[in-house]
């Protein structure tokens, strides 16, 4: 079963304004990461966050981490028609190598 | 560096064949992962290689197979194909225990 739940499902925008996506997991976790995919292509990695870790930045993205609500957000600030794309979450329970769940995404579209 | 390679990009086969998609990891990497992606099911984790052993698995039927070789290459196999094994295969190879990096994917399409 899908451990990351991804809210909402879809989401469409206009170009500059924010985009702010949530996750949530059943398990304990040991991080947990962002990913973007274009049109069905391989996915791209945004960010990590650890389990340790409250908030994070990455240019224009910054992610939170709530343990005690198993939940996560992605806000993409700015946002850009080139953002338009599928955005994961996946976690990671430790352990030895991976064993990634990811949700079923949030479908972006930033219309120009 | 080049990124992680898959071939064949696209695949269609019929039911009951069997299937061997191919992926290159980035050089250096010994970790290398399949994962299935379809509309219905969305991203599953299929199973995890290092250093030519199996390490994680996911919950496939024994029909899924895979290898990986001394140089770290990966070949994922589905054998006596089913409908339902239409997806977007997609490898990632890591360094580390962190961060996976994705390939393109193979789209296999079973008629």
């Amino acid at each position: 079963s899908q451990q990351g739940e991804e809210d909402p499902q879809a989401l469409s925008i206009q170009e500059g304004e924010n985009a702010t996506m949530n996750c949530s997991y059943k398990t304990s976790i040991n991080n947990l990461q962002w990913y973007r995919q274009n049109s069905g292509r391989g996915l791209v990695h945004l960010i990590l966050i650890r389990s340790n870790e409250r908030e994070k930045h990455s240019g224009r993205l910054r992610v939170t981490l709530d343990t005690s609500k198993k939940s996560s957000s992605l806000l993409i600030t700015a946002s850009r028609a080139a953002d338009t794309a599928s955005y994961f979450c996946a976690t990671d329970r430790g352990g030895q190598g991976f064993s990634f769940i990811f949700g079923k995404g949030t479908r972006l579209l930033v219309k120009p | 560096k080049a990124g992680v390679t898959q071939t064949p990009r696209y695949l269609i086969k019929t039911r009951g064949q069997q299937v061997t998609l191919s992926c290159s990891p980035i050089s250096g990497h010994r970790s290398v992962s399949w994962y299935q992606q379809t509309p219905g099911q969305g991203l599953q984790f299929l199973f995890e290689y290092f250093s030519e052993t199996q390490r994680n698995k996911g919950n496939f039927p024994g029909r899924f197979s895979g290898r990986q070789f001394s140089n770290s290459r990966s070949e994922m196999n589905v054998s006596t194909l089913e409908l339902g094994d239409s997806a977007l295969y997609l490898c990632a190879s890591s360094s580390s225990t962190d961060t996976q990096y994705f390939g393109p994917g193979t789209r296999l399409t079973v008629l």
